[in-house]
């Protein structure tokens, strides 16, 4: 199957602080990206979603100017939260589509802790 | 009522057994239906897929899905301890539409 990656895997930030999560699909172009976040025992909550080159669609109630998210190229998207706060500690996942409806193909997740 | 609903248990059962997962959905667009599993801290990985109803068999996994009742299910046979995991239902129209996942439902497949 097809290789996202993550990094870091995990962070610890101090409140007000920025953090930046790079996504990169190592062995297919992704054209389109999707961030979620998860908390504990809960599911998928889709943040966004990103076309390469083009403004990522933000989710209803996902704030837009403090999750900032870049794609820049097919290969790379980036997540960057702005003025974390210890309520955005959660588990950050992103994937690629491989072209086909159906195919997602997830990154390993970053764990950002904001203290 | 959410368009996509699974029990998240846990479901607990003997390595050996038959494993019967499900979710049922709202939408009649959606076309695709998909299961994820999913190990603690650690992203999903693509399952199966299937394309509108049907079965479909991959070794010990067996996806179907009854558009008519709008209820899938994923069995797994001869379950393993490695299959403890969470498993998430996923559903969508395709076409740039996003993709819907279940709640997911967490697994332990005793030794």
């Amino acid at each position: 199957g097809a290789v996202v990656s993550q990094h870091p895997s995990w962070v610890i930030c101090k409140s007000g602080t920025s953090v930046k999560i790079e996504c990169r699909s190592l062995d297919f172009q992704a054209t389109t990206m999707f961030w979620y976040r998860q908390f504990p025992k809960q599911s998928l909550m889709l943040m966004a979603t990103s076309n390469e080159g083009s403004k990522a669609t933000y989710e209803q109630g996902v704030e837009k100017d403090k999750f900032l998210i870049n794609h820049a190229s097919l290969t790379l998207s980036t997540l960057t939260v702005t003025s974390a706060h210890p309520e955005d500690s959660s588990f950050y996942i992103c994937s690629g589509n491989g072209g086909s409806a159906y195919e997602q193909y997830f990154g390993p997740g970053t764990r950002l802790t904001v203290t | 009522q959410k368009e996509v609903e699974q029990d998240p248990g846990p479901l607990s059962v003997p390595e050996g057994a038959i494993v019967s997962l499900n979710c049922t959905y709202s939408n009649s667009a959606f076309q695709y239906f998909m299961w994820y599993r999913q190990y603690s801290r650690k992203g999903p990985e693509l399952l199966m897929y299937t394309y509108s109803s049907g079965n479909k068999e991959d070794g010990r996994f067996t996806a179907q899905v009854d558009k008519s009742s709008k209820y899938i299910s994923l069995f797994i046979r001869d379950s393993q301890p490695s299959d403890s995991a969470t498993y998430l239902c996923a559903m969508t129209r395709g076409g740039g539409f996003k993709t819907i996942f279940g709640a997911g439902t967490r697994l332990f497949v005793k030794a």
